[in-house]
C-alpha cells in the first residue's frame, strides 16, 4: 500500500506549456507539502496545506499554483513552464502539521 | 542564507566501517532533528530523529549525536552495509511549525 504516491513519475515537456502533478494520501494526515529537489540533490519546501488551508508559500513563482480539494489530495499546477523549472518535485504529508514528513517518490519533470 | 550546513558532501566507506556524517545549523529556535535516508528513484525516508533535550538517541546501527552548544549533529552508521549506499539528508525544524529545513545532503558509497 502506498502511502504517498504521485503522478505521473516522469514528465517531459516544452518550454511554455502547463502541466499540473498529482499527490494523494492514505494516511489520514491532514498536512500536505511540495518540495523541489534541484540537480544538486538539494530540498527546499515550496508549500504546505493544512487542511486544505495554504500555511507556508515560500516566495515561490506564482506560476506555482497548489491545489488542495481534499485534506488527502495537493496538486501541483504549473503555468509557462521555464528550463529552470526542470526538477524532481516530492509531495509529503505529515499529521496535523508536525514531524515527521512522509515522503512520495517524486516526479522528475524535464523541460525541453 | 544556508541555515544547515552538512558535510561532507560524499563519503566512501568499506563494509563493516564507521560511516560520519556531520551537520551545523544555525537558527537556535530548532528543536527538531531529523535525519532523511534516500535511494536513487525514491523519496526521502525518515531514519532516525533526534530532540535537544538529549545528546544521543541510537536505533540500531545508526545513532545520532547532538551537541546544542556547538549546534552540531551528526550521524553515525556502524558496521556500513553496501545496502546503507545512498543519500543522506540532515535537516532541522521548529517546534509547531511545518517547514523543514534540509542539508546538502551526503552520497554515502559502502564498498564491499
Amino acid at each position: 500500500d502506498t502511502a504517498v504516491s504521485q503522478t505521473p513519475k516522469y514528465l517531459v515537456t516544452q518550454m511554455g506549456n502547463d502541466k499540473s502533478i498529482k499527490c494523494e494520501q492514505n494516511l489520514g494526515h491532514d498536512t500536505m507539502y511540495w518540495y523541489k529537489q534541484d540537480s544538486k540533490k538539494f530540498l527546499k519546501i515550496m508549500f504546505s496545506y493544512n487542511n486544505k488551508e495554504l500555511i507556508i508559500n515560500e516566495t515561490v513563482p506564482n506560476r506555482f499554483s497548489p491545489k488542495s480539494p481534499d485534506k488527502a489530495h495537493l496538486n501541483l499546477h504549473i503555468n509557462s513552464l521555464e528550463l529552470g523549472d526542470s526538477a524532481v518535485y516530492f509531495c509529503a504529508s505529515s499529521l496535523r502539521g508536525n514531524q515527521p514528513q512522509h515522503f512520495g517518490d517524486g516526479t522528475r519533470l524535464s523541460i525541453l | 542564507q544556508q541555515q544547515v550546513k552538512q558535510s561532507p558532501q560524499s563519503l566512501i566507506v568499506q563494509k563493516g566501517g564507521i560511516s560520519i556524517i556531520n551537520c551545523a545549523y544555525e537558527n537556535t529556535a530548532f528543536d527538531y532533528f531529523p535525519w532523511y535516508q534516500q535511494f536513487p528513484g525514491k523519496g526521502p525516508a525518515l531514519l532516525i530523529a533526534i530532540r535537544p533535550d538529549v545528546s544521543e538517541k541510537k536505533e540500531g546501527r545508526f545513532t545520532i549525536s547532538f551537541n546544542k552548544s556547538a549546534k552540531q549533529f551528526s550521524l553515525h552508521i556502524m558496521d556500513s552495509q553496501p545496502g546503507d549506499s545512498a543519500t543522506y539528508f540532515c535537516a532541522a525544524a521548529k517546534q509547531g511549525a511545518q517547514k523543514l529545513v534540509f542539508g546538502q545532503g551526503t552520497r554515502l558509497t559502502i564498498n564491499p
